[in-house]
């Protein structure tokens, strides 16, 4: 089956570090380029951050850049994002995300996603 | 930074009638824009890709149109499940950015 599974949010004081995981399955992972997209409680999604399928190329919103950083281990068919200096406006479900592939290319659009890992960040 | 806004936030309708959402972007986006549903408790689902190209298994009755700065996701004929919110993904320059969102809601 197709899927994708994230792990690792949780509760988390202010100024802490998480990592998530998105582990992959049914799919050649490292032919997608994958991101992470962010809904706070209540609100709209946000994209938070993409790399390619190699890992090499990465991309972040201006409000995760230098405080989050996406990585990728194709040999485990998984992709991360490790969360750093977190604050309460962090506060969301995170989702991943594979990009749209079709018979004639690729697209940033988002076409698999996971069930998302809440990650709430509060003293 | 592309903003996109879309309209209205909230639409009232029954079953069967006809929903017209829009997306407007703060500058061209090209063709390059996606639409997407989202129910409550799941992951967005993507329903239409550059502007008018129905994703894999979307029903027919889902359909976009636009270019530039205005576009338009039009559900023909609303069954059931189709209420829910919806959000318009811009790619031609980061950051990616997504629309406020418009929910269609029971009447």
């Amino acid at each position: 089956e197709v899927q994708l599974l994230e792990s690792g949010g949780g509760f988390i004081q202010p100024g802490g570090s998480l990592r998530l995981s998105c582990a992959a399955s049914g799919f050649t992972f490292s032919n997608y380029a994958m991101t992470w997209v962010r809904q706070a409680p209540g609100k709209g999604l946000e994209w938070v951050s993409a790399t390619g399928g190699s890992g090499f190329s990465t991309y972040y919103a201006d409000s995760v850049k230098g405080r989050f950083t996406i990585s990728r281990d194709n040999s485990k068919n998984t992709l991360y994002l490790q969360m750093s200096s977190l604050r309460a406006d962090d506060t969301a479900v995170y989702y991943c995300a594979t990009t749209l592939t079709t018979r004639i290319g690729w697209y940033w659009y988002f076409d698999l996603w996971g069930r998302g890992t809440l990650v709430t960040v509060s003293s | 930074e592309i903003v996109l806004t879309q309209s209205p936030a909230t639409l009232s309708l029954s079953p069967g009638e006809g929903a017209t959402l829009s997306c407007r972007a703060s500058r061209s986006v090209s063709s390059y824009l996606a639409w997407y549903q989202q129910k409550p408790g799941q992951a967005p689902r993507l329903l239409i890709y550059d502007a008018s190209n129905r994703a894999t298994g979307i029903p027919a009755r889902f359909s976009g149109s636009g270019s530039g700065t205005d576009f338009t996701l039009t559900i023909s004929s609303l069954e059931p499940e189709d209420f829910a919110v919806y959000f318009c993904q811009q790619r031609i320059t980061w950051p990616l950015t997504f629309g406020g969102g418009t929910k269609v809601e029971i009447k």
